[in-house]
């Protein structure tokens, strides 16, 4: 089973390129989110969506652009990227919501120089 | 606004002892509970969950919660820590708020195991 696959793995990019994170889940779920990861800081949410079509901020959307075109796919587009933006970014998918497992892909390390 | 602390950022233990993690939230009502495990350079794993229900919940690896509304607490258990257990360990809160269906995250305890 595939599961939630992120692509790529890692990334450097230079101030002010733009790039698109791949994320693709096969199990059919309704829910997508992106969240990003910084030492001593857990995982904060950028954006999330509950259907194709629909998609909404979370906790720290600055500098994020999502769509949602189909079920399984979810890119998380960096506009202008800073340093600032340098984390690990997550994929995640559920079947309708928090009240379901959560299940995370392997993530992207990416680094903004 | 619901929050989650994970009061212990980085914990030591040998192995084969037992091993508590802490975790304490903020909600009014019966939250939405749960306790993923990330391994070095990997993704989160969920270890349990809890609903509703029986407050002591079973999850995979040998692992156990116990969920104490009267403390606002989900402590994370087991018995008898494996070498392969060290990894991150993050408790999380289902969102009721603006971000419906997704999840607030603690900042995470490293647990690392003494041979």
């Amino acid at each position: 089973n595939a599961g939630v696959t992120q692509t790529p793995k890692f990334q450097v990019l230079k101030t002010g390129q733009s790039m698109t994170l791949q994320c693709a889940q096969d199990m059919n779920h309704e829910y997508m989110s992106w969240y990003r990861q910084d030492p001593g800081m857990g995982l904060r949410l950028i954006h999330y969506s509950v259907g194709a079509g629909i998609t909404d901020q979370g906790e720290v959307p600055n500098g994020y652009n999502v769509s949602r075109s189909t079920t399984e796919d979810f890119p998380l587009r960096l506009l202008s990227a800073a340093p600032s933006q340098t984390s690990v970014y997550f994929c995640a998918s559920s079947k309708t919501g928090m009240n379901t497992e959560a299940f995370f892909g392997q993530g992207t390390r990416l680094t903004v120089v | 606004a619901q929050s989650v602390t994970q009061p212990d950022i980085h914990i030591t233990v040998s192995e084969g002892a037992s091993l508590e993690l802490r975790c304490n939230y903020s909600y009014g009502a019966t939250p939405y509970l749960f306790w993923y495990v990330q391994s070095p350079g990997q993704g989160l794993q969920l270890l349990l969950k809890y609903f509703s229900g029986d407050t002591l919940v079973q999850g995979i690896k040998g692992f156990e919660a116990e969920f104490k509304r009267s403390q606002s607490s989900f402590n994370l258990r087991k018995p008898s820590v494996h070498w392969s257990d060290a990894a991150e360990y993050f408790c999380a809160v289902g969102n009721y708020g603006g971000s419906q269906g997704n999840l607030i995250f603690g900042k995470g305890t490293k647990l690392s195991v003494k041979p």
